[in-house]
């Protein structure tokens, strides 16, 4: 079953401008993944969240999880045409299936 | 380069016919997956093998069978296509199996099923 699911499925905004991702989960977990797929290529790991952090940063990115709401959102601030990509979530099922959402089609307008 | 790679990038067929998927990881990691992309981009898991040995089987028609020759290697062999399997396949891999590893992916292949 799918365990992540992400908010909104497509995303249209203007270069420099900040995006905001969101996903939701369903059972508990002890961490959440956010992996980047570029259009024909395999998915890329951005940034992994523990179930005990509540923000993380790399870059310009920044992650956050609350728990209580079994959510996570991922913003890109400053985005550039290179960030044009589809953004999943991951998270665990059992004790190794890692589940992914179907995704955010984020979209940079130059 | 280190990576995970898979041949062929794309592969087209009729029903019916039997074709493989060939998967390598020079990483080092111990644990390899399979992943199904439908055309909606849901991205479903199919099998994992860690260090040679089966553990996570999804329920997949048997017409899929994996195969590990050693730890750097997870081919897909897929039988008496059909249209339904249209699909993209993902090979990946992780450091070790368990709930903290990220997973490293090849480029994936196109199959279409005609």
């Amino acid at each position: 079953s799918q365990q992540g699911e992400e908010d909104p499925q497509a995303l249209s905004i203007q270069e420099g401008e900040n995006a905001t991702m969101n996903c939701s989960y369903k059972t508990s977990i002890n961490n959440l993944q956010w992996y980047r797929q570029n259009s024909g290529r395999g998915l890329v790991h951005l940034i992994l969240i523990r179930s005990n952090e509540r923000e993380k940063h790399s870059g310009r990115l920044r992650v956050t999880l609350d728990t209580s709401k079994k959510s996570s959102s991922l913003l890109i601030t400053a985005s550039r045409a290179a960030d044009t990509a589809s953004y999943f979530c991951a998270t665990v099922q059992g004790a190794q299936k890692l589940v992914f959402g179907q995704g955010t089609r984020l979209t940079i307008n130059p | 380069d280190t990576a995970v790679s898979q041949t062929p990038k794309y592969l087209v067929t009729q029903m019916g016919n039997d074709k493989s998927i060939k998967c390598e990881q020079n990483l080092g990691h111990d644990t390899m997956y399979w992943y199904k992309q439908d055309s909606k981009k849901f991205l479903k898991i199919m099998f994992s093998y860690n260090n040679k040995e089966l553990i996570i089987n999804e329920t997949v028609p048997n017409r899929f069978s994996p195969k590990s020759p050693d730890k750097a290697h997870l081919n897909l062999h897929i039988n008496s296509l059909e249209l339904g399997d249209s699909a993209v396949y993902f090979c990946a891999s992780s450091p070790r199996t368990g709930w903290q590893e990220k997973l490293f992916f090849g480029s994936g292949t196109q199959l279409s099923v005609l």
